[in-house]
């Protein structure tokens, strides 16, 4: 099985950068991913990492060290709309499931 | 079609009776996921599928809970003799299957709500 452990919450200022942590423990571990969910919508894709490094979206990097079990979600120039929920999800090798974080709940004040 | 649609988005339900969620997929995805969400969490695993195959049942938290995909596309979820503890929103998600399993497209999702 998997298991992973984020941050319930983050606050950050409007234009600044935020990093949201994610460790795993698992058994099989293939990629780590990571989605946003606005409040009353749907969690969306952002990136995924199965290889150690950072992979840079636009705004938005993501970060994996299989050595630690570590990743992490950067956001940069933040923005208001940037607020919802963040949740890492890690892929088992040959398994299609993927198992979610708790989620980080960011809020961009002004 | 253009996105992953669910039905119905919300449903009430007295404790007991039995209910059916349905899933459309993104037309061309190979691969049809069910997720339970609680408020607050991150989508719980229940089961997928590849076509019409469900190689994967082992999120299922009883056996009161079945799904089929019999024509490889749309999808459904029956809960039967529902419980008050299966309230939470369903998800569905689809992806287009093989390698690509981990960015995945969800639905607006069912809320149920079982009094």
């Amino acid at each position: 099985g998997q298991s992973l452990e984020q941050p319930s919450e983050v606050t950050a200022v409007e234009g600044a950068i935020v990093q949201i942590n994610c460790t795993y423990q698992t058994s099989g571990f293939y990629g780590l991913s990571w989605y946003q969910q606005h409040d009353g919508g749907a969690p969306t894709f952002l990136s995924y990492n199965a290889l150690d490094g950072l992979e840079e979206t636009g705004r938005f990097s993501s970060f994996l060290s299989r050595s630690d079990s570590y990743g992490y979600l950067l956001l940069q120039e933040l923005q208001m709309k940037d607020s919802a929920s963040y949740f890492c999800a890690a892929s088992g090798a040959g398994s299609y499931q993927l198992t979610f974080g708790k989620g980080t709940k960011l809020s961009v004040i002004p | 079609g253009a996105g992953v649609s669910q039905s119905p988005r919300y449903k009430v339900t007295k404790r007991g009776q039995d209910v059916t969620l349905r899933c459309d997929p993104i037309s061309s995805h190979a691969t049809l996921y069910w997720y339970q969400q609680a408020l607050g969490q991150g989508p719980e695993f229940l089961t997928y599928f590849n076509y019409e195959a469900q190689p994967d049942k082992s999120g299922l938290p009883s056996d009161r809970f079945s799904a089929e995909r019999p024509e490889g596309s749309i999808s459904t979820l029956t809960i039967q003799r529902t419980e008050q503890r299966d309230s939470a929103m369903y998800r569905c998600a689809s992806s287009p299957g093989l390698g690509q399993d981990h960015e995945q497209f969800f639905g607006p999702g069912t809320r149920l709500t079982v009094l």
